[in-house]
């Protein structure tokens, strides 16, 4: 397909337990976004990637989160030690980057519905 | 710091009735605007998006937006709603010199048939 591909798209785990949570974004797109969703909520910013450039992660909630890039295509949130307030869909988003202009849309995967027990 | 908001965390209306969905924005700057939907358990997918080269602007589904600077409103409507646009939208905005989005909180809208 020529969408942006998240797995797997449900997730169950115990609390205190990783998680990895795979994005495979369109061909070309240079720009990664991962966001997080909870009940009831908007989209919280977790991090972006730019090309080979340093990823933003200032939106990553604790040091138990973390992603990478490789290759500049897919991605990879891990989530260590995983808490019950854990328990959301993450998104994943792509787009053609900054660097043609900021007003390249983002396109989303259907997300991972992630939920600790 | 920027800010989206989206007046109205559930919004009902009639098939067929005119659909309104606010939106507001807070930058000295305007910003690049975005509307998207999501439907159950998937994605976002983009229904329009503004970027000055006109005030108002045409997307998939019938849905059109206005930017509003002096209002600093960029609100979605539809003249005739459908069963099948009953979905969750979200107004999302970037200004210059960044790539994040700031979201809004999203609207629910519902279709009574």
């Amino acid at each position: 397909g020529a969408g942006v591909s998240q797995s797997p798209s449900n997730k169950v785990t115990e609390k205190g337990k990783d998680v990895e949570l795979r994005c495979d974004p369109i061909s070309g797109h240079t720009a990664l976004y991962w966001y997080r969703q909870s009940l009831g909520q908007g989209l919280e910013f977790l991090i972006y990637f730019q090309g080979n450039s340093a990823p933003d992660k200032s939106g990553l909630p604790s040091d138990r989160f973390s992603a990478e890039r490789t290759g500049g295509s897919v991605s990879t949130l891990t989530i260590q030690r995983t808490q019950q307030e854990d328990s959301a869909v993450y998104l994943c988003a792509s787009s053609l980057g900054a660097l043609e202009g900021l007003d390249q849309p983002q396109h989303f995967g259907d997300g991972t519905r992630l939920s600790i027990l | 710091a920027q800010s989206v908001t989206q007046l109205g965390s559930h919004v009902s209306v009639s098939e067929g009735a005119l659909v309104l969905l606010r939106c507001n924005y807070s930058s000295s700057v305007p910003p690049y605007l975005f509307w998207y939907v999501q439907y159950p358990n998937q994605g976002l997918q983009l229904l329009l998006k503004y970027t000055s080269a006109a005030t108002l602007v045409k997307g998939i589904n019938g849905f059109e937006a206005e930017f509003k600077k002096s209002e600093t409103s960029f609100h979605l409507t539809k003249p005739s709603a459908h069963m099948s646009d009953a979905a969750e939208y979200f107004c999302a905005a970037s200004t210059s010199g960044t790539y994040k989005y700031i979201f809004g909180t999203g609207t629910r809208l519902k279709v009574l048939a």
